[in-house]
This record gives structure tokens, C-alpha cells and sequence, in this order.
């Protein structure tokens, strides 16, 4: 298995560019995120998808878009690109191990984008 | 409002120093998740625990659930064990409140 998987690992935008960041997992997960991570900030949830054909807005989705093209695949588009998305974007999945039992979250490598 | 406070944000430690950080959390889990995210970046997870303790290796992570505390231990620290330790814990909407990690540096 390869786990989680993201592409790009590195990118430069130019402000009011688009992008669109891939993810994908191979371990049949129903629920997805995507996380930016900023020093002092911890990891924020930008949307999340708990099943093939939803998506839902976590704490800063402002600038974002997702689509959950199918089970494996989660993508992350910024449409005009602003300097204060600079950050370093994880893709997430999420293994649950029923009732009471917890779950475990698996992150791809990260996605290190620069804004100027 | 930090649903985890994590402390300390920063530690540095000697080779061989037994080493502790700290996690406090205000809402009712169900299990709480020690996270690793290595210089390079990547994030991995070290335990899921929903009540006492759990041991991998060199680590042990224990959990309060009455007190809303968990301490994640790393005995015989070494230069390998520098990395951020993140502490997660789920919500009741199939997300994670994340503390802002612990940068640990072991000094050779």
C-alpha cells in the first residue's frame, strides 16, 4: 500500500494563480481532509469529506475548494492564489475501528506551497 | 479557546535525558492521538489511547480521563527522537482538535 499520497511536494504560485493539489489513498478510507499547517499554529482543518460525494467546510475554507472525485481521491484547488495561503498543505485519511474503538488518521507527505 | 494546550512548546534535551510532554484537553473524547512529524515533514501516528497506558519501544503515552490529561514519555531519548510531537484529539463530527505540537531537540 502506499498510504496517502499527494502531488505536488513543492510549488510557486504567483499571486491570483491557480492550482490544484492531489490526493489520494489506497487503503479504502471513507473519510478525507486537507489541513494547512503554519508555524505557531498547529495543523487547521480547511475542508473535510466523510464520504465519496460530500464535502464539508472545517475552520478556513475561505480562498479553498475540494472535490471528492471518487473513494480515493480528495483534491484541494485554490482558484486566485494570495500570499497568505503559504503554508504546508497535509492530506489526510481516516481509518475507523468501529463503535468505541478510536480511529487513526494517516497523512500523506505534504504539500509546501509558496504565495509571492 | 485551545480545545488541547500542549506544553512545553519547545524542550531540549541531553542524549539519555527522560523526557515528558504534556497534553490537556477540555472536551469529552472517546480516545486521544499522539502524533509524530518528523524534521522532514512528515506526520505519523504513535498511539491512540482511550485510557492508561500504552508502550512502543522507547515511548509510552498515558492518559487521565478524569483530569483530561496525557503525557507522552520517551526514555533514553536520542538525536533520532528530535522531531514535533503533536497531540489530536477527535470531536463528535469526525474531526481532530490539534494541539500546536512540541519541538523536541535531543542534543547528542
Amino acid at each position: 500500500n502506499a498510504g496517502v499520497t499527494q502531488t505536488p511536494k513543492f510549488q510557486v504560485l504567483k499571486t491570483g494563480q491557480s492550482m490544484t493539489l492531489q490526493c489520494a489513498q489506497d487503503m479504502n478510507h471513507n473519510s478525507m481532509y486537507w489541513y494547512r499547517q503554519d508555524p505557531g499554529m498547529g495543523l487547521r482543518l480547511i475542508y473535510y469529506s466523510a464520504s465519496e460525494g460530500t464535502t464539508d467546510k472545517g475552520e478556513v475554507p475561505n480562498g479553498y475548494n475540494v472535490s471528492r472525485l471518487n473513494k480515493r481521491e480528495f483534491s484541494l484547488r485554490l482558484e486566485s492564489a494570495a500570499p497568505s495561503q503559504t503554508s504546508v498543505y497535509f492530506c489526510a485519511s481516516r481509518e475507523a475501528h468501529g463503535w468505541g474503538a478510536g480511529e487513526t488518521q494517516y497523512f500523506g507527505p505534504g504539500t509546501r506551497l509558496l504565495v509571492l | 479557546k485551545n480545545e488541547v494546550e500542549q506544553s512545553p512548546q519547545n524542550l531540549t534535551a541531553q542524549e539519555g535525558e527522560f523526557i515528558t510532554i504534556n497534553c490537556s484537553y477540555s472536551v469529552g473524547i472517546s480516545a486521544l492521538h499522539w502524533l509524530q512529524q518528523h524534521p522532514g515533514g512528515g506526520i505519523v501516528s504513535l498511539f491512540m489511547l482511550s485510557s492508561g497506558k500504552k508502550k512502543h519501544g522507547r515511548l509510552i503515552a498515558t492518559i487521565n480521563i478524569q483530569e483530561k490529561h496525557s503525557s507522552l514519555h520517551i526514555t533514553a531519548s536520542h538525536p533520532r527522537d528530535s522531531a514535533v510531537y503533536i497531540c489530536a484529539v477527535p470531536n463528535t463530527g469526525n474531526q481532530f482538535y490539534f494541539g500546536t505540537g512540541t519541538s523536541l531537540t535531543v542534543i547528542p
